[in-house]
């Protein structure tokens, strides 16, 4: 079976633009979530989504939004880019929808460098 | 809130040596634990998992971890190390209820010597 998938799997842009990334998550899985890792640092936790409803956000700036599809994909979107926004950005599924006791699978990340 | 510290940036063992990596948690209500690994350039791997039940946990590539409530920790050994343990190793908590939200430490990167 695939494990969880983003795309792309690097992304260039500049500072004040926008980026969307995805996320497929296991099948079967209908949870998905999202977590900025910053180089040196562990992953924080930014938005939970299962069935198509914010479960969960983290310390983040309205800049970062996300959705989940029908099919259980899910965007991260993030606008007016910063350079701090430069990270390795991580998807992870699950199969219920709430509860820390499930397993995360998470995928390989997309790394964002904004210049 | 819940938090995690694990001590030591970096740590590093000879091949064949024991693996003892430090993770200590900040949590109003008992949480679960969690262990991850990641290789250069990749996501995170589960290691092993504390949620209920048996206090020491083991988990793939002969890592364990014991939760200890009364020192709120969830130490990661294993007897023997090998090269290709040589990875960047992460504590994560997660509280029982509500969103599925793993608070992770920073991280210790473990060196194997040859």
């Amino acid at each position: 079976d695939a494990g969880v998938t983003q795309s792309p799997t690097h992304l260039i842009k500049t500072r004040g633009q926008q980026v969307t990334l995805r996320c497929s998550p296991i099948s079967g899985h209908k949870s998905v979530s999202w977590y900025q890792q910053v180089l040196g640092q562990g992953p924080q936790f930014i938005f939970q989504y299962y069935e198509k409803e914010e479960r969960g956000r983290g310390n983040f700036p309205d800049r970062f939004s996300a959705r989940q599809f029908p099919n259980y994909s899910s965007e991260l979107n993030v606008n007016a880019l910063l350079l701090g926004d430069s990270a390795l950005y991580l998807c992870a599924s699950s199969f219920p929808r709430t509860g820390g006791k499930e397993t995360q699978y998470f995928g390989p990340g997309t790394r964002l460098l904004v210049l | 809130a819940q938090s995690v510290t694990q001590l030591g940036s970096h740590v590093s063992v000879s091949e064949g040596a024991l693996v003892l990596l430090r993770c200590n948690y900040s949590s109003s209500v008992p949480p679960y634990l969690f262990w991850y690994v990641q290789y250069p350039n990749q996501g995170l791997q589960l290691l092993l998992k504390y949620t209920t039940g048996a206090t020491l946990v083991k988990g793939i590539n002969g890592f364990e971890a014991e939760f200890k409530k009364s020192e709120t920790s969830f130490h990661l050994t294993k007897p023997s190390a090998h090269m290709s343990d040589a990875a960047e190793y992460f504590c994560a908590v997660s509280p029982p209820q509500g969103a599925q939200k793993l608070v992770f430490g920073q991280g210790t990167r473990l060196t194997i010597n040859p």
